[in-house]
């Protein structure tokens, strides 16, 4: 299957700062990539879509000003978390489809903010 | 809010197949059924997909009844590599619609 590479897949950061996390589709261009955030045994949570060169649509209760999303190309999108808290941390997973009529995943990033 | 209903845990003897049901009764004529599975701590893994069709890949197949509104996913030979959490996911063939994850089934097999 097509290969979607998420980076850093750990990243701990101190409460006040901002992180950015990325997701590249490597074999594909990904028109659309979908952002999830999952706590400990519970299911994934979409926070948003994004479609290449467009602006990200979040799901009702998710901050956009809090969860900045861009999608400036069509092998990348980047979540940045700002003024980071500790309820921020979390399991982080982006998705992308393209020509093709699956998504695939991005292995994850586990953020702690302390 | 998910479109499926899956019982939400299962167990496997190791080496028989594993038959996860997926209730869908809402599903429209242009959605597809997809699976997904998801290890602890990696993100999902693409599983299969269909429409109204039986489908086989080197993974599992895919059971869909007549009326679309339940399907079954088999693992033919389930090794302990195979526990995770599985996702039934009802979704049109496009790439911009959205995938939405209801609480899935826990598979544990067991050696």
């Amino acid at each position: 299957g097509a290969v979607v590479s998420q980076h850093p897949s750990r990243v701990i950061c101190k409460s006040g700062t901002s992180v950015k996390i990325e997701c590249r589709s490597l074999d594909f261009q990904a028109t659309t990539m979908f952002w999830y955030r999952q706590f400990p045994k519970k299911s994934l949570m979409l926070m948003a879509t994004s479609n290449e060169g467009s602006k990200a649509t979040y799901e009702q209760g998710v901050e956009k000003d809090k969860f900045l999303i861009n999608h400036a190309s069509l092998t990348l999108s980047t979540l940045t978390v700002t003024s980071a808290h500790p309820e921020d941390s979390s399991f982080y997973i982006c998705s992308a489809t393209g020509g093709q009529t699956e998504a695939f995943f991005g292995q994850g990033t586990r953020l702690t903010v302390v | 809010d998910a479109k499926t209903t899956q019982p939400p845990s299962m167990d496997c003897a190791e080496g028989r197949a594993a038959n996860l049901p997926c209730n869908h009764s809402t599903i429209s004529g242009n959605e597809y059924v997809y699976w997904y599975r998801q290890i602890h701590s990696q993100g999902p893994q693409y599983i299969i997909h269909g429409l109204k069709n039986n489908e086989t890949n080197e993974m599992a197949s895919l059971i869909i009844t007549e009326d679309r509104k339940s399907s079954t996913l088999i693992l033919p030979h389930a090794t302990l590599r195979d526990t995770a959490v599985y996702y039934c996911i009802v979704r049109a063939k496009t790439s911009y619609d959205k995938v939405i994850f209801g609480p899935g089934t826990s598979l544990s097999v067991i050696p």
